[in-house]
């Protein structure tokens, strides 16, 4: 059974880049037949995607992100990431990655990573 | 704002059937059959119970099921157990190659 695992600093200065790691385990990232996905939770509120990948490089990012988004792979590592830029306190949350199917379920959940943004 | 609306809350008492909805438009859940629901307990991961609409993640109890008419899911629990108290999250597909989440719904059993 595939697993997910986020690890990154769980503390970022405002306007500088969070950067965070989904090492992937008994699975290949390197699949036909999934989407790499990274999601977010703000304390006391709901589920947010933030992007995905697909194998070949395809990304799709929310569009109010987009502009500070970039989603990767690195396939000798079997590790996806992210890297968020210009973070201010709003981008606190416990962020998860995912593995999500071709028809959108997301059926493989990281336990999820706590980022707090303050000085 | 989430892109697809949710009740805030439900509630209902062990052994009966509730229903959480799940609206959004004609460029999500009403265009596509790719709508999923979630179950979250707190200081928890989200965990995948319905897939496609209406088919049960493997291990999901048959208390559970999904449906959609025109651009609203729903997701039915029946058979209300103390266990199934936790947040629940619809999301959808949407035209943009976008996927989109419903804002939660907090389930109370009485």
């Amino acid at each position: 059974q595939v697993q997910l695992q986020e690890s990154g600093p769980g503390l970022v200065k405002p306007s500088e880049t969070l950067s965070l790691t989904c090492t992937v385990s008994d699975g290949s990232i390197n699949s036909d037949t999934s989407y790499w996905i990274w999601m977010r939770q703000p304390p006391g509120k709901g589920l947010e995607c933030i992007g995905y990948i697909y194998y070949s490089g395809i990304t799709n990012y929310h569009p109010s992100l987009k502009s500070r988004v970039t989603i990767s792979l690195d396939t000798s590592k079997n590790q996806f990431s992210l890297s968020l830029s210009s973070v201010t306190a709003a981008d606190t949350a416990v962020y998860y990655c995912g593995r999500m199917s071709l028809t959108y379920y997301i059926d493989v959940w990281g336990k999820g990573t706590t980022v707090t943004v303050s000085s | 704002q989430s892109a697809l609306t949710q009740p805030a809350s439900v509630s209902g008492s062990p052994g009966q059937s509730i229903t959480i909805s799940c609206t959004g438009t004609s460029r999500d859940i009403g265009g596509y059959n790719y709508v999923s629901w979630y179950q979250q307990h707190p200081g928890k991961a989200p965990k995948l119970m319905i897939y496609e609409v209406s088919d049960r993640s493997s291990g999901v109890s048959n208390r559970f099921s999904g449906s959609k008419s025109g651009n609203t899911a729903s997701l039915t629990i029946s058979g209300l157990q103390a266990e199934d108290e936790a947040d629940y999250y619809c999301t959808s597909y949407r035209s943009d190659s976008f996927v989109v989440f419903g804002g939660g719904t907090k389930l109370t059993v009485l």
